[in-house]
C-alpha cells in the first residue's frame, strides 16, 4: 500500500480481556518495528522484526505482549488480560531496510483505552 | 545503552521568533540521528536527518548539526510559522538499524 496502514484506529475495552492491534506495512519494506506512545511520554520500542523473525523483542514489557509477523507482511501484536497501564498509542512502523541511515514511515497508530 | 535527551517543553513562542531545541544523545559506536515530527492529528513522520559527524540536515528551514565533540543534534529555525506548531522527537539509530531510540518529544507552538 501507499502507506503503513493500522487497525483498529481506536479500542476500547474493558480490564482483562484480550486485544488485537494490526499493522500492515509498506509493501516490500522488510523491517517492522513497533513502539507504545503513552500520554505525556516519549515512543517506547517494543519489537523489532526483519522478515518474519524478530531478532529484537526485548522492549516487550511483559510476558502478556506478544507480537508475529507472516509472509514477510502482515503483523499482530496482541495484548492479554489487558490492565489499565496498557492504555496508550501503538504504533508501528516500517522501513524498506534495516541500516543506521534508514528512516521509518509510520502509521497513524492504533488508540488503545482500557477501562 | 543509547539514550537521547530533549529539553523539557512546551516551548511557545510567537510567529517570526527563532527556535532552538536541544537533543543530546549517549550511544556507543557512530549512531545516525533524526527529527521526527508529529503534527496534531497525524503519525510521525520524518523532518530531517544526519548520519555522520559535522553532517547537517535540513528542511522546511529547520536545520540540525551533528557534534560529535558535544554529543548533540540541536534543532534550529530562524523565523518559526504558525503552521510549524506539533510535537518534535529526536532520535537515534544505531549501525544495524534494529531500533530507533526517541527522546520525550518537545510541544512547540507558535502564536500568531
Amino acid at each position: 500500500g501507499a502507506g503503513v496502514s493500522q487497525s483498529p484506529s481506536n479500542k476500547v475495552t474493558e480490564k482483562g480481556k484480550d486485544v488485537e492491534l494490526r499493522c500492515d506495512p509498506i509493501s516490500g519494506h522488510t523491517a517492522l518495528y513497533w513502539y507504545r506512545q503513552s500520554l505525556g511520554q516519549g515512543l517506547e520500542f517494543l519489537i523489532y522484526f526483519q522478515g518474519n523473525s524478530a531478532p529484537d523483542k526485548s522492549g516487550l514489557p511483559s510476558d502478556r505482549f506478544s507480537a508475529e509477523r507472516t509472509g514477510g507482511s502482515v503483523s499482530t501484536l496482541t495484548i492479554q488480560r489487558t490492565q489499565q497501564e496498557d492504555s496508550a498509542v501503538y504504533l508501528c512502523a516500517s522501513s524498506f531496510n534495516p541500516s543506521g541511515a534508514n528512516v521509518l514511515t509510520f502509521g497513524a497508530g492504533s488508540r488503545l483505552t482500557v477501562l | 545503552g543509547d539514550s537521547v535527551t530533549q529539553m523539557e517543553g512546551p516551548v511557545t513562542l510567537s510567529e517570526e521568533a527563532c527556535l532552538t531545541i536541544n537533543c543530546t544523545y549517549t550511544a556507543t559506536g557512530y549512531p545516525s540521528l533524526f527529527w521526527y515530527v508529529q503534527y496534531p492529528g497525524e503519525g510521525l513522520q520524518l523532518l530531517l536527518k544526519a548520519t555522520k559527524a559535522d553532517d547537517k540536515g535540513s528542511n522546511k528551514g529547520f536545520e540540525a548539526t551533528y557534534r560529535k565533540e558535544t554529543t548533540s543534534f540541536h534543532l534550529e529555525k530562524g523565523s518559526v510559522q504558525v503552521s510549524d506548531s506539533a510535537v518534535y522527537f529526536c532520535a537515534l539509530s544505531d549501525q544495524s538499524g534494529s531500533r530507533l531510540t526517541f527522546g520525550e518529544g518537545t510541544q512547540l507552538t507558535v502564536n500568531p
